[in-house]
């Protein structure tokens, strides 16, 4: 299936550390988004990024895009263990739905 | 300000008995999605309803329908549940399908089939 697939899938890190995920997809999109899940929860949408924009900023999150090479990466600057937690890219290829990664678990240590 | 709101939260069926999984939003959105969440699987599409009256098939809608009863509510039914469907459940809307909108999820519905 045509989902985004994130790397690494797990990722442990000390609070005040920069954490990076990457994202990989298959086909051309129309945008890329990430979502967080604590734990039992339902996913938080935290940014958008369109298919013509290459880098957008949102607090400590920063995304990049590089349609050339069909993937996004996520960058949490001065991670708190507030972060800890699991992150979803999700694909907008145009077809009327988001297609969601299996998601990469992000845990901060204090 | 409840955003997505479902019903119920837990649930434990015997295998074959029906339920109606319900959702709601108070945000004026067009599009609302079923999703389902199992370990290792990420997220995947059940169905969806890009607008009052429209419904469609996602990546995974055997043995599920949809109903999508008003702009606000949007509920799924299983018919005759079965062990492979026990999964957390997840509704969500957004402003529209296209253009490029975040999706806002509810807190999900933990269903365990026996």
């Amino acid at each position: 299936s045509q989902q985004g697939e994130e790397d690494p899938q797990a990722l442990s890190i000390q609070e005040g550390e920069n954490a990076t995920m990457n994202c990989s997809y298959k086909t051309s999109i129309n945008n890329l988004q990430w979502y967080r899940q604590n734990s039992g929860r339902g996913l938080v949408h935290l940014i958008l990024i369109r298919s013509n924009e290459r880098e957008k900023h949102s607090g400590r999150l920063r995304v990049t895009l590089d349609t050339s090479k069909k993937s996004s990466s996520l960058l949490i600057t001065a991670s708190r263990a507030a972060d800890t937690a699991s992150y979803f890219c999700a694909t907008d290829y145009g077809n009327n739905r988001l297609a969601f990664g299996k998601g990469n678990q992000v845990v901060v240590i204090p | 300000n409840a955003g997505v709101t479902q019903t119920p939260k837990f649930q434990v069926l015997k295998t074959g008995q029906s339920m109606t999984l319900q959702c709601a939003q108070d945000m004026n959105h067009n599009s609302m999605y079923w999703y389902r969440q199992d370990p290792g699987m990420g997220l995947r599409l059940i169905y969806y309803s890009a607008s009052e009256g429209t419904t469609d098939k996602g990546e995974v809608p055997n043995g599920y329908n949809v109903s999508r009863l008003n702009k606000r509510e949007f509920s799924l039914r299983l018919e005759s549940a079965a062990p492979s469907q026990t999964s957390v459940y997840f509704c969500a809307s957004s402003e529209r399908q296209t253009q490029g909108y975040g999706y806002t999820f509810g807190s999900g519905t933990r269903l365990t089939v026996v």
